[in-house]
């Protein structure tokens, strides 16, 4: 069982908005930790998405959007296209445990 | 071009070694944290170690105790010797640079990852 919750999986039919939650707790998002996303292609590392909560990395699109609030986090997706179908992991740090967390992972799946 | 490759998996019997290695290439490998993260089978991304550039080390309560991550910056390469290895172990195992150095990381470059199976 992680210690970031996310759901399972997700759904969205092309060009529409999706959002994956992460929630976490009072040792690792609410304690103002930065969160940050990835995505992970069929069979391939993952790749970083979103760093410290709303960040985007050189070449990531503007169509994707993340933020933080208390003990949660959200991913947003918007334009959804059928290579976007991936896994999505948050990750963050948890003061209680001294480690590095990631979530349970979130499958999109396109229709 | 900023890279990770990652060698040394394999298949290793219950109560086995294996030690992995990690080549870092196109930046200056000592100015950054690294790490090893591991994706069981079917399963999510779980942190197992980290090195920061103070010679500082951290692991997963998992893997405290059985694995020691070690680095040489002269050779641009980071390791992770494993033992004591058990089924739960099997993983592929990836090297990840730390994006800024604090505790709360991104991890911006990921390697292909190495492929480690326990089983007898």
């Amino acid at each position: 069982q992680s210690v970031l919750t996310q759901p399972p999986s997700v759904s969205g039919a092309p060009g529409q908005r999706v959002t994956i939650s992460c929630t976490g707790n009072a040792s690792n998002i609410g304690a103002g930790y930065d969160v940050h996303w990835y995505q992970q292609l069929p069979g391939t590392a993952p790749k970083l998405l979103i760093f410290n909560n709303h960040n985007r990395p050189s070449g990531v699109p503007d169509r994707f959007s993340a933020s933080k609030s208390g003990t949660s986090a959200s991913l947003a997706i918007t334009g959804l296209q059928a290579a976007d179908e991936a896994d999505y992991y948050c990750h963050s740090y948890d003061s209680m445990l001294s480690d590095s967390v990631f979530g349970g992972g979130t499958k999109l799946t396109v229709l | 071009e900023v890279q990770l490759v990652e060698s040394g998996g394999g298949l290793v019997q219950p109560g086995g070694s294996l030690r992995l290695s990690c080549a870092a290439s196109g930046f200056m490998f000592s100015n950054y944290d690294m790490h090893w993260v591991r994706q069981g089978p079917g399963r999510g991304l779980e942190w197992v170690s980290g090195f920061g550039t103070a010679d500082d080390s951290y692991y997963a309560v998992s893997v405290k105790g059985r694995f020691t991550i070690s680095r040489d910056n002269a050779k641009n390469s980071l390791y992770l010797q494993m033992n004591s290895l058990r089924a739960g172990d099997t993983a592929v195992y990836y090297c990840a640079r730390g994006l800024e150095g604090s505790s709360d990381d991104a991890f911006d470059i990921w390697g292909q990852g190495t492929m480690v199976t326990v089983s007898s």
